[in-house]
This record gives C-alpha cells, structure tokens and sequence, in this order.
C-alpha cells in the first residue's frame, strides 16, 4: 500500500458521519488556500479553495473555513463515506496570480468505517 | 489525471547512476513543478518553472536537476542517484492566465534507489 500515510495525524469516522480536518497554516500573508486529498497509489486532487478575502466556502459536501484571526483553516465533509478515505492536505501561497509557488501541510489521513 | 502523465511510473536504480524522470501535459498550462513526497513530510517542492524560459529551485534541489524542453514538458534528472532520493516524486501544472489558480498533479513516480 501507499507508504505517504506513516506517521501521519490520522481521523477516524463512522460512515454518515461529518468529518472535519483541520490545518494550521503558517504565513499570515498567504492570500490564497487549497485542499487537495490524496488517494493511495494517485496523485493529489484538488477538493476546494478559498481566498483570505472570504471565511467560508462551499463545495459538494465540503466547506472550507478560514480564520484568519488564528491562522487556521479546516475542511468539513458531510455525510462521510469509504470513498472518502484518503490522506487530506491543505495548502497556502502568498499570491495565486504572482510568483509565488504552495506550502503544503504534512496531512491527515481520513479512514471511514463502514 | 489523465492530462499530466508520468514515466516511468516506477523505477528501480542503483546509486551512482543517473536517472530521468518525464512529465507531459495537455492542459495548455505555462506553469511546471516538480515535488518529491516522503513519508509524514508532506510534499516538497523541488524545482518549478513558469515558461520554458524560466527554471527556478524549489525547497529541496541539491542532488537534482530539470529541463523544460517544451510547454508541455518538463523532466526532472538525478545526475547521481543515492539512497535517500528514494520517494514518490509528482510533476504539477498550474495555470498562469485561467481563473482556476490550483496544481494539477500526475500519477507519480515510485523510485528506489538502491
């Protein structure tokens, strides 16, 4: 299996449950914040993003909030299923339209139980 | 994703030799990365380049070295493989002009050295 799990802070949810990663970022500068989720053996997937300018969007079952107060952003999914399982990293860049390139978090693996 | 391929997808090698790394994509993106991926460090960028006039060190780009030899290609080198250049390594595509400011991610690439 996928060895990018080791060591990593690990949730573990009942299917139907709601989930909620969270993530503490580190620039208070960064202007632009992305999920991506990561299934074993694939590559990273963007969820959703958000701009500083906003404290809360909405996906298909996801909603990323951003306190910019804490330097701190989360994601919740509703109704978590199995598909869901996967290794779930935030990231953060000064600038999306500029030069700058994204910090990533070290993630957390999400298991749902059937 | 489908639109930025990797090869190999895994590949086993012996330090000391030299060893490259493909990445292609049809998304028309400027933007190029390269990331290795090891267990609980989360994503680290490694180069990147944002025309293919344009080569930049990422966090960690000791021991490596690129070639933007199109828009749509971008390959990453070991000049001499050692040991601890074993990990996941991933090519990402980003948009410089579009509204969507995220990376798109390839498979990956599994190398062991040995």
């Amino acid at each position: 299996g996928e060895s990018v799990g080791l060591h990593l802070p690990t949730l573990s949810v009942q299917e139907g449950d709601n989930s909620i990663i969270n993530c503490a970022y580190s620039n208070s500068a960064s202007d632009y914040f992305i999920w991506y989720k990561q299934e074993s053996g694939k590559g990273p997937q963007f969820i959703i993003d958000i701009r500083s300018n906003m404290d809360k969007r909405q996906g298909q079952r996801v909603t990323v909030l951003l306190n910019k107060t804490v330097k701190h952003l989360s994601l919740q999914i509703a109704a978590t299923q199995p598909g869901d399982s996967a290794v779930y990293f935030c990231a953060e860049t000064l600038d999306p339209s500029g030069y700058s390139t994204l910090t990533f978090g070290k993630g957390t693996m999400l298991l749902v139980s059937p | 994703d489908a639109d930025v391929t990797q090869t190999p997808r895994n590949r086993i090698t012996k330090t000391g030799k030299r060893i490259m790394l493909e990445c292609s994509q049809t998304k028309g993106h400027d933007r190029m990365y390269w990331y290795r991926q090891d267990p609980g460090l989360g994503l680290r960028l490694i180069y990147y380049s944002f025309d293919v006039k344009d080569i930049n060190k990422g966090e960690i780009s000791d021991g490596y070295s690129v070639s933007r030899q199109a828009q749509a290609k971008f390959s990453l080198s070991l000049e001499s493989a050692i040991p601890n250049q074993t990990a996941l390594y991933f090519c990402a595509t980003s948009d410089l002009y579009g509204e969507e400011k995220t990376q798109y991610f390839g498979p990956g690439t599994r190398l062991l050295v040995l």
